[in-house]
Formats: C-alpha cells, structure tokens, sequence
C-alpha cells in the first residue's frame, strides 16, 4: 500500500524564524492534503494540493506539490506562537482513503 | 450541526468490557471515517461508510472492533471485549464525498484498565 514519509519529527524555531515540513513518496501521487492538528486538539484541513508543480499560498504559509508528484512541502514564514502544533501530511490509497505522515512537531523555543 | 461532535469525549473502562463510541457528523455529509491515533503519531484509518454503506473495514484491528451507520448519519464504533492495548484517542471525520477535506470530531479518549 501506499506510504509516506515525513520530516523531520520535530522542529524547534525561534519566533520569527522559517519552518518547513517535507513529505516524500516512492510512488507518484494522485494528490496530497495537509493537516494542522493544535495540542490537544483535532486535525484541521489546511489544502489540497493535486497538479504536478502546484504552489499555493495562504498568508505565511506556501505549499508545494513536486513536478514528478511524489514529494510536498509546507513552508512557514516568520513563525508566529499561533503556528504551534503539528503539521500532517495526507495522500491518497484509495477513492476515500487517506494515508497520514507522521507529522512534524513544530515548537516555538521560549 | 456546527461540527462533527462525539461522545463521551473521555471514556474509562476495565479491560473485558464492551464500549459504543459514537460519532454525529456534519449534516448531508456523505462520507464518514473512524481513526484511531496514538500520541504523536497520525491518525490510523479504521473503517469508512459511504452513506449507510460500510465500503471499507480493512482498517479495524481484529474481530472485537466493529461500526455501523445504519441510518447514513450518526455512526457507532463498538469494541467487544475491551484490552488494555485499544486505549487510544479515537477519532472520527466526514466529508461531503471521498474525495474532499475530512472534519474531524474532538475524538473520544478510551482508557482500558
């Protein structure tokens, strides 16, 4: 079946610095989603990526869907504390089933 | 309603009892998902109905876990026997169709004594 790797496991930034989470495929992707799930919360959607190159944009947040679709990456600016939890990315197995990362843990150093 | 909303939200049993973890999703949402998802880890696909259709059960652990939906809105996750290794945060979603983004519910923390 279908897997995904994510990394790193964790990240430690200050505030205001970058943050990116990479997701990788042996095999060619359909389409690839991407979760922000806040500690002690529940996943939330963030977008969906499905054409071979895609960038997309969302404030400080810049998502890109590799030319050959087996690799994402999600990249932050300027970190803020809002931006703490974990991000997952999410590919497809089937019509309905979704394959999860393991996530990367991003943490705010004090 | 509002969300995906489940219930209990904290369920506490001892090890050789059954547990019925329910799940509401939003409404005229189609597609409904049970995960299960260890701490620090993604959520595991469970089980996924298709209206009141359970489409895909290749996800649940062993014969002790079972679901239904037989209304094709709220669904129930049973697990028979209960063992002290089902503790887990269990999660459910839905979505318009199978294609598009999945709501998640605030999960329900199963504890097995």
């Amino acid at each position: 079946g279908q897997q995904v790797m994510q990394i790193p496991q964790y990240q430690h930034v200050q505030e205001g610095e970058d943050f990116t989470t990479y997701c990788n495929s042996s095999t060619t992707l359909s389409n690839i989603q991407w979760y922000k799930q806040r500690p002690g919360g529940h996943p939330v959607f963030l977008i969906q990526l499905v054409k071979s190159g895609e960038v997309k944009k969302q404030k400080r947040l810049t998502f890109q869907f590799g030319e050959a679709k087996k690799n994402s990456s999600l990249h932050i600016t300027a970190t803020q504390t809002t931006d703490v939890g974990t991000y997952f990315c999410a590919v497809r197995e089937s019509n309905y089933q979704l394959i999860w990362g393991a996530g990367t843990k991003l943490i705010i150093k004090p | 309603g509002a969300g995906v909303s489940q219930s209990p939200r904290y369920k506490v049993t001892k090890r050789g009892q059954d547990v019925a973890l329910r799940c509401d999703p939003i409404s005229g949402h189609v597609s409904l998902y049970w995960y299960r998802q260890a701490l620090g880890q993604g959520p595991e696909f469970l089980t996924y109905f298709n209206y009141e259709a359970q489409q895909d059960k290749s996800g649940l652990p062993n014969d002790r876990f079972s679901a239904e939906r037989p209304e094709g809105s709220i669904s129930t996750l049973t697990i028979q026997r209960t063992e002290q290794r089902d503790s887990a945060m269990y999660r459910c979603a839905s979505s318009w169709g199978g294609l598009d983004e999945q709501f998640f519910g605030p999960g329900t923390r199963l504890t097995v004594l």
